[in-house]
């Protein structure tokens, strides 16, 4: 596809339980970032990474919250124990780096609407 | 810390009636400043990214401006179809990871 996908669209479940959240990013892309998004908020940063690793993970609020990228493109985002507090949109973001890059705009997927009961 | 406020938080506008969105910005070195626009269930769409002060950009009916405090989002005769939450964010050069800080957003409504 043209764009970041992400799934589920919409992902409903109970306090305590594991939830893993998915993004396929733009096709040679090698940066993917995770933002979170609360009800008439900007989206706030989680988790960046860079190829393979995470670059910086400075914006997960606890080690509930977990990603990987095994193979430097689809990306899962792994809450464990969730809380009602969870509850948000998910998105996931990709840009194209180079060394030196100057810039690199950022482009979003649909998010994933997580609901936490 | 870098930090980003944007103003006004809503914006009701009759077709036609031109109007400014404020977006203040406290940044360790700027490395470039980005507009988004949300509609309502999607994910933030990329419209601009501005680097130093003076610069300007414009897109069909909405132009994008940067000072060294505060970036500006002009919509010139606006269409119903402008309606969206427009965010802005900042990129710093100490923020570890090229991460962007985002502002709570501008919700607009252009009613016909």
């Amino acid at each position: 596809g043209a764009g970041v996908s992400q799934t589920p669209s919409n992902k409903v479940t109970e306090k305590g339980k594991y939830v893993e959240l998915r993004c396929d990013p733009i096709s040679g892309h090698t940066a993917l970032y995770w933002y979170r998004q609360s009800l008439g908020q900007g989206p706030e940063f989680l988790i960046y990474f860079q190829g393979t690793g995470a670059a910086d993970d400075s914006g997960l609020p606890n080690d509930r919250f977990f990603a990987v990228r095994p193979e430097g493109s689809v990306s899962t985002l792994k809450i464990q124990r969730t809380e009602r507090g969870d509850s948000a949109v998910y998105l996931c973001a990709s840009s194209f780096m180079t060394s030196g890059s100057s810039y690199n705009e950022q482009f979003f997927g649909p998010g994933t609407r997580l609901t936490v009961l | 810390e870098d930090q980003v406020t944007q103003s006004p938080e809503a914006l009701r506008l009759q077709e036609g009636e031109s109007s400014s969105l404020n977006c203040s910005y406290t940044v360790s070195g700027l490395r470039g400043l980005f507009w988004y626009r949300q509609d309502p269930g999607k994910g933030p769409e990329f419209l601009f990214t501005l680097y130093s002060a003076g610069e300007e950009k414009e897109k069909e009916r909405l132009k994008a401006t940067l000072t060294k405090k505060e970036s500006f989002l002009h919509i010139t005769a606006p269409k119903p179809e402008d309606s969206a939450t427009y965010l802005c964010a900042v990129q710093g050069f100490k923020a570890a990871g090229n991460k962007l800080t985002f502002g709570g957003g501008t919700r607009v409504l252009v009613k016909p």
